[in-house]
């Protein structure tokens, strides 16, 4: 079974442009979820869809969404980027079911502004 | 690594020895726990995860133990090995219907041949 896939692995803009990320879920996980990952804040979470609906979110401002589609690949988006967003974006896909709880991270989207 | 961080707990173990990770977690209603293993330029990668009523799970080489008493949760490495040398988080998931986890700091584990 494939992995949590994230494209693309590395990516430099500059203050102000926006980018789009994203994240294709291990077969057969509906749960998708990103994270913000920092050396000085550590892994913090962005939000969380399922079934194509935002089932939760972290406190971050509100240039950074995100979206799932009907396959559950899902995209997440900031615009009007800061230096502060340099950061490696992971994002994970889940499954829960029968007692049976996982959670897989993909390789992540190193993310650059200058 | 990504959390090199200047606060990130280091702890330094003789290739053969075991290893035992710590984590204060925060929330006493958090049902599953995980540990996972980031090595450098890499995402985060499952290890193990123990369920709230469970104190103790076991894998291969890998031992978790959940104390709720003091919300502590321990990593046990046995035979640490030059390959086990990364990063290495806690997780919990703190909210029913959600797959929102919390991690931990992180601690470095460095294995010395």
């Amino acid at each position: 079974k494939a992995g949590v896939t994230q494209t693309p692995r590395y990516l430099i803009k500059t203050r102000g442009q926006q980018v789009t990320l994203s994240c294709s879920p291990i077969s057969g996980h509906r749960s998708v979820s990103w994270y913000q990952q920092t050396p000085g804040q550590g892994l913090q979470f962005l939000f969380e869809y399922f079934s194509e609906t935002q089932r939760n979110k972290g406190n971050f401002p509100g240039r950074f969404s995100g979206r799932q589609f009907s396959n559950s690949r899902s995209e997440m988006n900031v615009s009007t980027l800061e230096l502060g967003d340099s950061a490696l974006y992971l994002c994970a896909s889940s499954f829960s079911r029968g007692g049976s709880y996982e959670q897989y991270f993909g390789p992540g989207t190193r993310l650059t502004v200058t | 690594g990504e959390n090199v961080g200047l606060h990130l707990p280091t702890l330094s173990v003789q290739e053969g020895d075991n290893s035992i990770i710590n984590c204060a977690y925060s929330n006493s209603a958090s049902d599953y726990f995980i540990w996972y293993k980031q090595e450098s330029g890499k995402g985060p990668q499952f290890i193990i995860d123990i369920r709230s009523n469970m104190d103790k799970r076991q894998g291969q080489r890998v031992t978790v133990l959940l104390n709720k008493t003091v919300k502590h949760l321990s990593l046990q490495i046995a035979a640490t090995q030059p390959g086990d040398s990364a990063v290495y988080f806690c997780a919990e998931r703190g909210i029913y219907n959600t797959d929102k986890l919390i991690f931990g700091t992180g601690t470095r584990l460095q294995v010395f041949p």
